[in-house]
């Protein structure tokens, strides 16, 4: 049951630069978390933005979350070659005790 | 310091050997679940637990049993392991809200099992 998409599925970007990864989903959500995963490592939590609220910020991290649109995209500004890892939205939805549903994720290469 | 602990973390056995995977958290957290990760799969959900005693099919639950006897501990199962369970298992543990599961999951290293 794939809720979220994570756009695109790889990404390589130049240390310093920003990075854009995008997350759609397809049904009404409570809240939308943001993960990620160092290789073969387990998922850490980023970040987590509420159906209720627009953007949101943790350090170099920027979450915004468009309800009407049912997309998300996270932003991490001034990349670091530690950045690298797969990044993972994951959807929680209104509708009782479902799980989170994990997208895919996007492969993100900081090249120093 | 408040961890998902997971053991083994690497495994291989042979077909049909039963084996158990430990997992343990140390948080208090009612909600517990077991994830399944495939190249070009994702994360799939195994099995879950809101709570002692309370368990329930996630996505791909065939071929696999879990328990729930005490808060900490939630084991996974393989009864008579196949090679198409071959793959990275993680635990993930968190809090619930109204009773709810959706708030943030704190994960396990990760138990990368191979069956031949």
């Amino acid at each position: 049951s794939q809720q979220g998409e994570e756009d695109p599925q790889a990404l390589s970007i130049q240390e310093g630069e920003n990075a854009t990864m995008n997350c759609s989903y397809k049904t009404s959500i409570n809240n939308l978390q943001w993960y990620r995963q160092n290789s073969g490592r387990g998922l850490v939590h980023l970040i987590l933005i509420r159906s209720n609220e627009r953007e949101k910020h943790s350090g170099r991290l920027r979450v915004t979350l468009d309800t009407s649109k049912k997309s998300s995209s996270l932003l991490i500004t001034a990349s670091r070659a530690a950045d690298t890892a797969s990044y993972f939205c994951a959807t929680a939805l209104y509708s009782g005790n479902t799980p989170l549903v994990f997208g895919k994720g996007t492969r993100l290469s900081v090249i120093a | 310091e408040a961890q998902v602990t997971q053991n083994p973390r690497y495994l291989i056995t042979v077909t049909g050997k039963k084996l158990t995977v430990t997992c343990s958290q140390n948080m208090n957290h009612e909600y517990m679940s077991w994830y399944r990760q495939d190249p070009g799969l994702g994360l799939r959900q195994i099995y879950y637990s809101m709570n002692v005693e309370v368990t329930d099919k996630g996505d791909v639950p065939e071929g696999y049993k879990v328990s729930r006897k005490e808060k900490r501990n939630f084991p996974l199962i393989l009864e008579s392991p196949s090679p198409n369970q071959t793959s990275l298992y993680f635990c993930a543990s968190s809090t619930t809200s109204g009773g709810y599961s959706y708030n943030e999951q704190f994960f396990g290293p990760g138990t990368r099992l191979t069956v031949l």
